[in-house]
């Protein structure tokens, strides 16, 4: 149980161009998802906390009209990267809160802007 | 600011040895603390919470907490090559539901 479903795995996209990643929640409902975004040999970074319902909560220095998140309902949340650029590659991994078991993550998503 | 500090390692242990791979919190309010291990290119994967101080034991994992002193540590006894990783230590520090994450230790079991 407590399965988050994430797509793309993968994705390449041109410079300026707008690239949306899907997490599901495939036997629960995520009342709460969370957005982290992971560059090479680095730790994940939370980037925004996404609630069903509600507007998302973005982490200092994470631009909200850029990488823009809808979480519409308690099985599904989107992050869409608007008009992307190279120094926006990176792996993006989404998590949800399943009870008191802590916390189960996508598979995350690979982006390479070229 | 809540900070969570790993040694980044490498780490480089022989197959059949104890890991010991350590974590510090700057937060003293933090409630939950979580062991993560990270292969390359694929997301984490819980390995161990642990919520009071003292050692929990699961297999071959042990994690201990001390509070007090605001150390979370994990010990993997007889390491295997399969456990070489990246291991992630995450603290929620009870206010909201998110995570802080450390930068994480990786870890190479040498067979």
């Amino acid at each position: 149980g407590a399965v988050v479903s994430q797509h793309p795995s993968w994705v390449i996209c041109k410079s300026g161009t707008s690239v949306k990643i899907e997490c599901r929640s495939l036997d629960f409902q995520a009342t709460t998802m969370f957005w982290y975004r992971q560059f090479p040999k680095q730790s994940l970074m939370l980037m925004a906390t996404s609630n069903e319902g509600s507007k998302a909560t973005y982490e200092q220095g994470v631009e909200k009209d850029k990488f823009l998140i809808n979480h519409a309902s308690l099985t599904l949340s989107t992050l869409t990267v608007t008009s992307a650029h190279p120094e926006d590659s990176s792996f993006y991994i989404c998590s949800a809160s399943y009870g008191n078991y802590g916390y189960t993550f996508g598979s995350g998503t690979r982006l390479t802007v070229v | 600011q809540k900070e969570v500090e790993q040694n980044s390692g490498p780490l480089s242990v022989p197959e059949g040895a104890i890991a010991s791979l350590n974590c510090t919190y700057s937060d003293r309010v933090s409630q939950s603390f979580f062991w993560y291990r990270q292969y390359s290119g694929k997301s984490p994967e819980l390995i161990m919470s642990i919520y009071s101080n003292g050692d929990k034991e699961d297999g071959r994992f042990t994690a201990q907490l001390n509070k007090a002193s605001q150390y979370v540590s994990l010990l993997i006894r007889d390491s295997q090559p399969s456990d070489s990783a990246t291991y992630l230590c995450a603290v929620n520090p009870g206010t909201g539901n998110q995570f802080y994450f450390g930068t994480g230790t990786s870890l190479t079991v040498i067979p």
